[in-house]
């Protein structure tokens, strides 16, 4: 079965660090760039960034909002995609998704996991 | 950052009805290769969001065909030909055109 599935998340303090696992399942993971999406508690959608594919050298992308205290890595051997997050804040709170980019020229996210939720509070 | 706005917020619509959904970018989502990264996403209450459309009017794998997508530049528009039950929930249009990515604020589809 094609899926994401996400874990990792959980209750963290402010200014503490979590990281966050996706692991791909049938479908050629180390072809993809793959993003992070995040959905605060009754909102929309928030873009938080992209890790490129080895072809591309594994280089990312971030939001202004994130930049400078998240990080994005992958393992192609084992497909999993991580997301390293320090410094958390309140307004980091989301359910965070994992997603697939299509193939080049597509700009698109067609694949998503269902998400976990990163609650930061004291 | 190219801002995404959707109308409208709600949609009240009447099964078997048609739902006609707005957004507009803040400047032109045209890439340097040509294409517009313009696609829509359908989320159910409780689920990750759901690929409808990409490049404005292409209907992604097992999308039925009464979901279609239009526009050019900076509008676009996402129509429904019959609503049925299965399509409430919120809509989204995003632009991958440009970094960072942008989502507009979602458009809530609810049967009257």
């Amino acid at each position: 079965e094609v899926q994401l599935v996400e874990s990792g998340g959980g209750l963290v303090q402010p200014g503490g660090s979590l990281r966050l696992s996706c692991v791909a399942s049938g479908f050629t993971f180390s072809d993809h760039y793959m993003d992070w999406v995040r959905q605060a508690p009754g909102k929309g959608l928030e873009w938080v960034g992209r890790t490129r594919n080895k072809a591309n050298s594994y280089t990312t992308e971030f939001a202004a909002s994130v930049k400078g205290r998240f990080t994005t890595s992958r393992d192609d051997s084992t497909n999993s995609l991580y997301l390293q997050m320090n410094g958390l804040k309140p307004e980091d709170t989301a359910v965070y998704f994992c997603a697939r980019k299509g193939g080049p020229r597509t700009g698109y996210l067609d694949l998503w996991g269902r998400g976990t939720l990163v609650t930061v509070a004291s | 950052d190219i801002v995404m706005t959707q109308t409208p917020l709600s949609s009240p619509v009447t099964l078997g009805q048609p739902a006609s959904l707005s957004c507009r970018s803040s400047q032109s989502l045209v890439h340097s290769d040509g294409n517009t990264y313009l696609s829509w996403l359908h989320q159910r209450p409780g689920q990750p969001p759901r690929l409808l459309i990409y490049k404005i009017s292409n209907r992604f794998s097992g999308v039925p065909d009464r979901f279609s997508g239009s526009g050019a530049g900076t509008d676009f528009t996402l129509k429904i030909s019959r609503v049925e039950s299965e399509d409430v929930g919120v809509y989204y249009c995003m632009q991958g055109s440009q970094f960072p990515l942008t989502f507009g604020q979602g458009t809530k589809l609810e049967i009257k």
